[in-house]
Protein backbone atom coordinates (compact mmCIF):
# COMPACT_ATOMS: atom_id res chain seq x y z
CA UNK A 1 0.00 0.00 0.00
CA UNK A 2 1.23 3.43 -0.93
CA UNK A 3 1.62 5.89 1.94
CA UNK A 4 0.38 8.89 -0.47
CA UNK A 5 -3.05 8.41 -0.91
CA UNK A 6 -4.99 9.69 -3.97
CA UNK A 7 -9.35 9.42 -4.92
CA UNK A 8 -8.97 6.17 -7.33
CA UNK A 9 -11.10 8.18 -9.97
CA UNK A 10 -12.46 12.00 -10.50
CA UNK A 11 -14.21 13.52 -13.52
CA UNK A 12 -15.13 17.06 -14.88
CA UNK A 13 -16.91 18.58 -17.69
CA UNK A 14 -14.84 20.42 -20.40
CA UNK A 15 -13.77 23.64 -19.46
CA UNK A 16 -14.66 23.31 -15.77
CA UNK A 17 -12.31 23.14 -13.08
CA UNK A 18 -11.04 20.26 -10.90
CA UNK A 19 -9.34 19.65 -8.04
CA UNK A 20 -6.85 16.22 -7.34
CA UNK A 21 -5.42 15.33 -4.06
CA UNK A 22 -2.50 13.89 -2.47
CA UNK A 23 -2.97 12.76 1.21
CA UNK A 24 0.27 11.54 3.87
CA UNK A 25 1.97 12.12 6.84
CA UNK A 26 5.67 12.53 5.07
CA UNK A 27 3.81 15.33 2.73
CA UNK A 28 4.31 17.39 6.17
CA UNK A 29 7.97 17.39 5.84
CA UNK A 30 8.89 16.45 2.14
CA UNK A 31 8.01 18.11 -1.38
CA UNK A 32 5.68 16.79 -3.53
CA UNK A 33 5.62 16.44 -7.51
CA UNK A 34 2.68 15.65 -9.93
CA UNK A 35 2.96 13.48 -12.90
CA UNK A 36 0.32 12.87 -15.71
CA UNK A 37 0.71 9.70 -17.33
CA UNK A 38 -1.49 9.01 -20.75
CA UNK A 39 -2.53 5.54 -21.86
CA UNK A 40 0.75 3.81 -23.50
CA UNK A 41 2.95 6.91 -22.47
CA UNK A 42 6.04 7.13 -19.90
CA UNK A 43 4.69 9.79 -17.08
CA UNK A 44 5.43 13.53 -17.46
CA UNK A 45 6.37 15.71 -14.86
CA UNK A 46 3.59 18.51 -14.52
CA UNK A 47 4.18 20.39 -10.75
CA UNK A 48 7.69 20.55 -8.81
CA UNK A 49 8.13 22.49 -5.62
CA UNK A 50 4.67 23.59 -4.67
CA UNK A 51 3.28 25.91 -7.66
CA UNK A 52 6.11 25.60 -10.34
CA UNK A 53 5.54 23.85 -13.96
CA UNK A 54 7.98 22.72 -16.33
CA UNK A 55 8.56 24.50 -19.64
CA UNK A 56 5.73 23.82 -22.00
CA UNK A 57 3.04 22.65 -19.18
CA UNK A 58 0.56 24.41 -20.00
CA UNK A 59 -0.74 27.53 -16.73
CA UNK A 60 -4.17 26.10 -16.25
CA UNK A 61 -1.86 22.92 -14.13
CA UNK A 62 -0.98 24.27 -10.89
CA UNK A 63 -0.32 23.30 -7.15
CA UNK A 64 -0.76 23.81 -4.03
CA UNK A 65 -0.23 22.43 -0.35
CA UNK A 66 -1.72 22.55 3.21
CA UNK A 67 -0.45 20.31 6.18
CA UNK A 68 -0.46 16.70 4.94
CA UNK A 69 -2.34 17.70 1.74
CA UNK A 70 -1.05 18.40 -1.66
CA UNK A 71 -3.20 19.49 -4.56
CA UNK A 72 -3.11 19.55 -8.12
CA UNK A 73 -5.65 21.64 -10.01
CA UNK A 74 -7.01 22.39 -13.21
CA UNK A 75 -8.08 24.96 -14.36
CA UNK A 76 -10.22 25.04 -17.75
CA UNK A 77 -9.79 21.20 -17.95
CA UNK A 78 -9.12 20.13 -21.77
CA UNK A 79 -9.97 16.39 -23.35
CA UNK A 80 -5.94 16.24 -23.78
CA UNK A 81 -6.05 16.51 -20.20
CA UNK A 82 -7.54 13.11 -19.15
CA UNK A 83 -5.03 10.90 -18.29
CA UNK A 84 -3.99 9.30 -14.67
CA UNK A 85 -2.54 11.59 -12.15
CA UNK A 86 0.10 10.69 -9.70
CA UNK A 87 1.76 12.70 -6.76
CA UNK A 88 5.18 11.81 -5.72
CA UNK A 89 7.05 12.09 -2.37
CA UNK A 90 9.50 10.54 0.17
CA UNK A 91 8.11 8.20 2.90
CA UNK A 92 7.91 9.19 6.24
CA UNK A 93 11.38 8.16 6.67
CA UNK A 94 12.55 9.96 3.98
CA UNK A 95 14.63 6.60 2.88
CA UNK A 96 12.33 6.32 0.05
CA UNK A 97 10.48 7.51 -2.64
CA UNK A 98 6.63 7.18 -3.09
CA UNK A 99 4.16 7.62 -5.36
CA UNK A 100 0.27 7.73 -4.41
CA UNK A 101 -2.00 5.33 -5.92
CA UNK A 102 -2.91 7.37 -8.90
CA UNK A 103 -6.14 9.39 -10.19
CA UNK A 104 -7.77 8.89 -13.17
CA UNK A 105 -9.09 12.06 -14.82
CA UNK A 106 -12.17 11.95 -16.80
CA UNK A 107 -13.18 14.54 -18.92
CA UNK A 108 -16.67 14.37 -20.05
CA UNK B 1 17.95 15.21 -23.57
CA UNK B 2 16.90 11.36 -23.67
CA UNK B 3 17.04 8.77 -21.50
CA UNK B 4 16.58 5.14 -23.30
CA UNK B 5 15.94 1.24 -21.40
CA UNK B 6 16.67 -1.47 -22.47
CA UNK B 7 17.52 -5.35 -21.49
CA UNK B 8 13.87 -6.22 -20.42
CA UNK B 9 12.28 -9.61 -22.08
CA UNK B 10 10.34 -12.75 -20.72
CA UNK B 11 12.61 -14.68 -17.72
CA UNK B 12 11.51 -17.77 -15.56
CA UNK B 13 11.04 -17.35 -12.15
CA UNK B 14 14.00 -17.28 -9.75
CA UNK B 15 16.32 -15.88 -13.18
CA UNK B 16 18.07 -13.08 -13.60
CA UNK B 17 18.11 -9.96 -15.78
CA UNK B 18 20.50 -6.92 -15.87
CA UNK B 19 18.01 -3.64 -17.45
CA UNK B 20 20.26 -0.20 -18.81
CA UNK B 21 19.64 3.15 -19.18
CA UNK B 22 21.45 4.94 -21.32
CA UNK B 23 21.47 9.23 -21.50
CA UNK B 24 22.40 11.31 -23.47
CA UNK B 25 21.84 15.19 -23.91
CA UNK B 26 22.88 16.17 -20.40
CA UNK B 27 25.48 15.79 -18.02
CA UNK B 28 24.54 12.22 -16.48
CA UNK B 29 27.34 12.51 -13.80
CA UNK B 30 25.92 14.97 -12.08
CA UNK B 31 22.41 13.91 -11.65
CA UNK B 32 20.64 11.14 -8.98
CA UNK B 33 18.74 8.68 -10.78
CA UNK B 34 15.80 6.27 -10.05
CA UNK B 35 14.50 3.15 -11.22
CA UNK B 36 10.56 3.12 -11.19
CA UNK B 37 7.79 0.70 -12.46
CA UNK B 38 4.14 0.17 -13.52
CA UNK B 39 2.78 -3.79 -13.51
CA UNK B 40 -0.09 -3.91 -16.22
CA UNK B 41 -3.01 -1.49 -15.24
CA UNK B 42 -1.59 -0.94 -12.08
CA UNK B 43 0.23 2.71 -10.68
CA UNK B 44 4.17 3.68 -10.80
CA UNK B 45 5.96 2.24 -8.00
CA UNK B 46 9.30 3.17 -6.93
CA UNK B 47 12.56 0.37 -6.97
CA UNK B 48 15.68 2.31 -5.90
CA UNK B 49 17.83 5.38 -6.70
CA UNK B 50 21.51 5.87 -7.00
CA UNK B 51 23.22 9.23 -6.07
CA UNK B 52 25.47 10.84 -8.64
CA UNK B 53 28.76 8.94 -8.23
CA UNK B 54 27.19 5.63 -7.00
CA UNK B 55 28.47 5.66 -3.65
CA UNK B 56 25.05 5.12 -2.27
CA UNK B 57 21.91 4.06 -3.08
CA UNK B 58 18.85 2.25 -1.98
CA UNK B 59 15.64 0.25 -3.00
CA UNK B 60 12.04 -0.61 -2.24
CA UNK B 61 11.78 -3.35 0.42
CA UNK B 62 10.09 -5.41 -1.82
CA UNK B 63 13.22 -5.80 -4.01
CA UNK B 64 16.14 -5.14 -1.35
CA UNK B 65 18.52 -7.65 -0.97
CA UNK B 66 17.35 -9.44 -4.84
CA UNK B 67 18.15 -5.85 -6.88
CA UNK B 68 21.17 -4.10 -7.38
CA UNK B 69 21.77 -0.30 -8.60
CA UNK B 70 24.87 1.18 -10.70
CA UNK B 71 25.64 3.31 -12.92
CA UNK B 72 29.19 4.06 -14.99
CA UNK B 73 29.52 7.55 -15.22
CA UNK B 74 31.91 6.94 -18.09
CA UNK B 75 29.60 5.60 -20.16
CA UNK B 76 26.48 7.24 -19.33
CA UNK B 77 24.68 4.29 -18.37
CA UNK B 78 22.75 3.46 -15.41
CA UNK B 79 21.90 -0.34 -14.62
CA UNK B 80 19.85 -2.63 -12.36
CA UNK B 81 20.57 -5.92 -11.53
CA UNK B 82 17.79 -7.93 -11.12
CA UNK B 83 18.02 -11.45 -9.20
CA UNK B 84 15.56 -14.53 -7.71
CA UNK B 85 13.17 -12.42 -10.12
CA UNK B 86 8.96 -13.30 -8.84
CA UNK B 87 5.87 -13.40 -10.97
CA UNK B 88 5.63 -10.09 -8.61
CA UNK B 89 8.25 -8.14 -10.41
CA UNK B 90 6.77 -8.03 -13.71
CA UNK B 91 6.45 -4.39 -14.82
CA UNK B 92 7.62 -1.67 -17.35
CA UNK B 93 10.64 -0.40 -15.64
CA UNK B 94 11.49 3.24 -16.33
CA UNK B 95 14.85 5.05 -14.83
CA UNK B 96 13.72 8.18 -14.87
CA UNK B 97 16.28 11.76 -13.81
CA UNK B 98 15.99 13.40 -10.53
CA UNK B 99 16.30 16.89 -10.32
CA UNK B 100 16.16 19.01 -6.82
CA UNK B 101 16.51 22.27 -5.59
CA UNK B 102 18.41 24.15 -2.46
CA UNK B 103 14.90 24.49 -0.30
CA UNK B 104 14.08 20.75 -0.91
CA UNK B 105 12.15 20.14 -3.83
CA UNK B 106 12.86 17.48 -5.93
CA UNK B 107 10.71 15.96 -8.93
CA UNK B 108 11.42 13.26 -11.51
CA UNK B 109 11.87 15.47 -14.35
CA UNK B 110 13.26 13.21 -17.54
CA UNK B 111 11.63 9.52 -18.06
CA UNK B 112 12.82 6.86 -20.38
CA UNK B 113 9.77 4.84 -22.40
CA UNK B 114 10.27 2.05 -19.90
CA UNK B 115 11.65 -1.73 -20.73
CA UNK B 116 8.99 -4.51 -20.10
CA UNK B 117 10.25 -7.13 -17.59
CA UNK B 118 8.06 -10.91 -17.83
CA UNK B 119 8.41 -13.18 -14.79
CA UNK B 120 6.76 -16.28 -15.96
CA UNK B 121 7.15 -20.13 -16.67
Amino acid sequence: SSELTQDPAVSVALGQTVRITCQGDSLRSFYASWYQQRPGQAPLLVIYDKNNRPSGIPDRFSGSSSGNTVSLTITGAQAEDEADYYCSSRDSSGNHWVFGGGTKLTVL
Amino acid sequence: VQLVESGGGLVQPGGSLRLSCAASGFAFSSYWMHWVRQAPGKGLVWVSYINSDGSTGNYADSVKGRFTISRDNAKDTLYLQMNSLRAEDTALYYCAREVGGSSGWFAFDIWGQGTMVTVSS
